[in-house]
């Protein structure tokens, strides 16, 4: 089965801290993603990735960035977190090209920030 | 740009009775694709189905039904018999192929359905 690990399930961090949010896939999947869920939001794509190296903004990136130095691995970095950043953030993957692919999906991240 | 409604944002009824939840979608790419994921109290969102804009064939599986209507753009979800462990946020979502790639999933705000014993 593919795997998408997210390292950690349940995060607390003070405002202006700096965050890592680490995804790992095992599936040599070349397409990862980052949402972020929100009750009555639903799921928000934050950004995305092809490739190695390669990042696409999503709907909404204020505030965030990400590294994918290597294929299986896709971080999402907040680089000075914000109340507003508390959320839960799912990471997903999936192999290239088709719009029909299905994304899998890792179990999430729920991140506060106090 | 791709939309995905789910207008129903929680739904509760009792183990055993059929339950349907509703999706609309909006688009005007001619070829796309339609989804459903389950996500559990767990956290981890499941996928259910996969249907393309070139198929209008409902589907059937086990307690689950799919009915896919282009001229209404919807693609509603029926569950038969519901059952405790039906209880969960189901999202449906849409995706397009933009010529770089599959951008992700269009989500929609997702529908809580609650099954009581």
């Amino acid at each position: 089965d593919v795997k998408v690990t997210q390292s950690s399930r349940y995060l607390v961090k003070r405002t202006g801290e700096k965050v890592f949010l680490e995804c790992v896939q095992d599936m040599d999947h070349e397409n990862m993603f980052w949402y972020r869920q929100d009750p009555g939001l639903g799921l928000r794509l934050i950004y995305f990735s092809y490739d190695v190296k390669m990042k696409e903004k999503g709907d909404i990136p204020e505030g965030y960035s990400v590294s994918r130095e290597k294929k299986e691995r896709f971080s999402l970095i907040l680089e000075s977190a914000s109340t507003n950043q508390t959320s839960m953030y799912l990471c997903a993957s999936t192999t290239p090209a088709l719009a029909a692919n299905v994304l899998t999906f890792g179990a999430g991240s729920r991140l506060t920030v106090l | 740009a791709q939309k995905v409604t789910q207008a129903q944002t929680e739904i509760s009824v009792v183990e055993k009775e059929d339950v349907t939840l509703d999706c609309v979608y909006e688009t005007r790419d001619t070829t796309y694709y339609l989804f459903w994921y389950k996500q559990p109290p767990s956290g981890e969102l499941v996928f259910l189905i996969r249907r393309n804009s070139f198929d209008e064939q409902n589907e059937i599986s086990g307690r689950y039904s799919w009915n896919f209507q282009k001229s209404t753009s919807s693609f509603n979800f029926t569950i038969t018999a519901s059952q405790v462990v039906d209880s969960a946020v189901y999202f449906c979502a849409l995706s397009v192929w933009s010529g770089g790639g599959a951008d992700g999933l269009t989500f929609g705000k997702g529908t809580h359905l609650i099954i009581q014993p």
